[in-house]
């Protein structure tokens, strides 16, 4: 089975400043995507990253970015120079090549003080 | 281009009332997805499909039944509601290419009583 992990409920960052925001996931599959969603208070759901197993060049975004470290199968999600409207909740999500189950993690709900 | 269309936005059922849960995608998506989601358990998956005709469990499956007999439609059934179905449900669609993005409804904010 394949499953997502996102342990932090919450986090809070300093406008402009960076933050990180943790993913671990568990699968016996090689080939395999990750992505990361975000879920402002509209409910809309938006794909903020993504990023292919077999890359070994982490993904970027403009002030996205990831860490992706396969052995320990971590998937973190780096958001610079943070603006108000980064407030909402993130999560992460994983996608295999041996099913076409789009499994999600818990989520975090990241709070961007001014 | 409307993308994912869920109908209806909001709705209230009493125990033991049944309805169903409209999603219609008119981006000739192959995968179809049903999600809950209820308040610090993240999105948990219901039903998919990867076809018409084709549908599979996903973790949550109990108390509901889908059917995919077009490409565009993925209609969510619940049978007998619940109090423990009162949630948000999310409808969503992706290409057949793994690393393409899912393209999600607006969600159904659905309260049973």
């Amino acid at each position: 089975a394949q499953t997502v992990t996102q342990s932090q409920p919450e986090m809070s960052v300093q406008e402009a400043e960076t933050v990180t925001l943790s993913c671990t996931y568990d699968t016996s599959e090689s080939n395999y995507y990750l992505f990361w969603y975000k879920q402002p208070p509209s409910r809309q759901m938006i794909l903020v990253i993504r990023q292919e197993a077999y890359k070994q060049q982490n993904a970027t975004e403009n002030r996205f970015s990831v860490n992706f470290q396969k052995a320990a199968k971590s998937f973190s999600l780096k958001i610079s120079d943070s603006q108000l409207g980064d407030t909402a909740m993130y999560f992460c999500a994983f996608m295999t090549g041996a099913n076409s189950k789009l499994t999600f993690g818990k989520g975090i709900t990241l709070s961007v003080r001014p | 281009n409307a993308g994912v269309t869920q109908t209806p936005k909001f709705r209230i059922l009493k125990i033991g009332q049944s309805m169903t849960l409209q999603c219609t995608q008119d981006m000739n998506h192959n995968y179809m997805y049903w999600y809950r989601q209820d308040p610090g358990m993240g999105l948990k998956l219901i039903y998919y499909s990867v076809g018409a005709g084709i549908t599979d469990k996903g973790e949550v499956p109990n108390g509901y039944n889908v059917s995919r007999s077009t490409t565009e439609d993925f209609p969510l059934r619940l049978e007998l509601a619940a109090p423990s179905q009162t949630s948000v449900y999310f409808c969503a669609s992706k290409r057949l290419l793994l690393n393409t993005e899912a393209f999600f409804g607006q969600g159904t904010r659905l309260t049973v009583v």
